[in-house]
C-alpha cells in the first residue's frame, strides 16, 4: 500500500533562517506531488506542484520554493523565512484517479 | 469571490443528531467534488468522493451534488463523537486546480 512521509510535525523558527521540508511517498511510482499551505481558518492553498523529476510549477508567487531530485521525494525550501509564511504545510501526492493523499502535515512558526 | 464557499462553523450538535455541511461554488466547469475531514493537527483525510451531480452513499455518509445550483453537500447519520472534526469540500476539473473550502469544524458532544 502507498504511504506518504511528512517531517518534521512541528517546526519554530526566526524570521530570515532557511527552511527545508521533506516529503517522500512509498508505494507508487510516478506520483504528481503538492505542497499546500493552510492558514488557520482558511482553507488550503495550493503552493507547488510536480508531475515529475526537476518538473515544479508554482501557484502563488512567494519566498518559497520546491524541488524534487527524486520520483518520490518532494522538497519545499526557503532562503529566509518571513513570518508571515507561519502556517501548516501539507504534503500530498496523487495517481491518475484525483484522490489526493495527505501527509500529517508540519506546524511552521516563524517567530 | 472565493472560487468556494464553505461556513467555517464552528457546528455543535449532540450525539446521535444528523449533520449537514454545504459548500457553493462559482465555476461551472467543476466536476470532481469531494469532502475531506481533518482531525486537528493532522492531514486531511479523503472521505467522499462525486463526479457531476447526484448523490453517494457510504455508511453513515452521503454527498449530494446539484450542478445546476452549484451546491454540494454532505449528510452524517446518527453522528458520532468520533466524528468531531474540520470537514473541508474540494472541487475540481483535475488534479492541479482542486480547489477546497474553508472547512466547517463540527463537534459531536456525548
Amino acid at each position: 500500500s502507498q504511504t506518504i512521509h511528512q517531517w518534521p510535525a512541528t517546526l519554530v523558527q526566526p524570521v530570515g533562517s532557511p527552511l527545508s521540508l521533506e516529503c517522500t511517498v512509498e508505494g507508487t511510482s510516478n506520483p504528481n506531488l503538492y505542497w499546500y499551505r493552510q492558514a488557520a481558518g482558511r482553507g488550503l492553498q495550493l503552493l507547488f506542484y510536480s508531475v515529475g523529476i526537476g518538473q515544479i510549477s508554482s501557484e502563488v508567487p512567494q519566498n518559497l520554493s520546491a524541488s524534487r531530485p527524486q520520483d518520490r521525494q518532494f522538497i519545499l525550501s526557503s532562503k529566509k523565512l518571513l513570518l508571515s509564511d507561519s502556517g501548516f504545510y501539507l504534503c500530498a501526492w496523487s495517481s491518475q484517479d484525483r484522490e489526493l493523499f495527505f501527509g500529517s502535515g508540519t506546524q511552521l512558526s516563524v517567530l | 469571490q472565493k472560487e468556494v464557499e464553505q461556513d467555517p462553523g464552528p457546528l455543535s450538535v449532540p450525539e446521535g443528531a444528523i449533520v449537514s455541511l454545504n459548500c457553493t461554488y462559482s465555476n461551472s466547469a467543476f466536476q470532481y467534488f469531494m469532502w475531506y475531514r481533518q482531525y486537528s493537527r493532522k492531514g486531511p483525510e479523503l472521505l467522499m468522493y462525486t463526479y457531476s451531480s447526484g448523490n453517494k452513499e457510504d455508511g453513515r455518509f452521503t454527498a449530494q451534488v446539484d450542478k445546476s445550483s452549484k451546491y454540494i453537500s454532505l449528510f452524517i447519520r446518527d453522528s458520532q463523537p468520533s466524528d468531531s472534526a474540520t470537514y473541508l469540500c474540494a472541487t475540481s476539473y483535475n488534479n492541479n486546480d482542486m480547489r477546497f473550502g474553508a472547512g466547517t469544524r463540527l463537534t459531536v458532544k456525548p
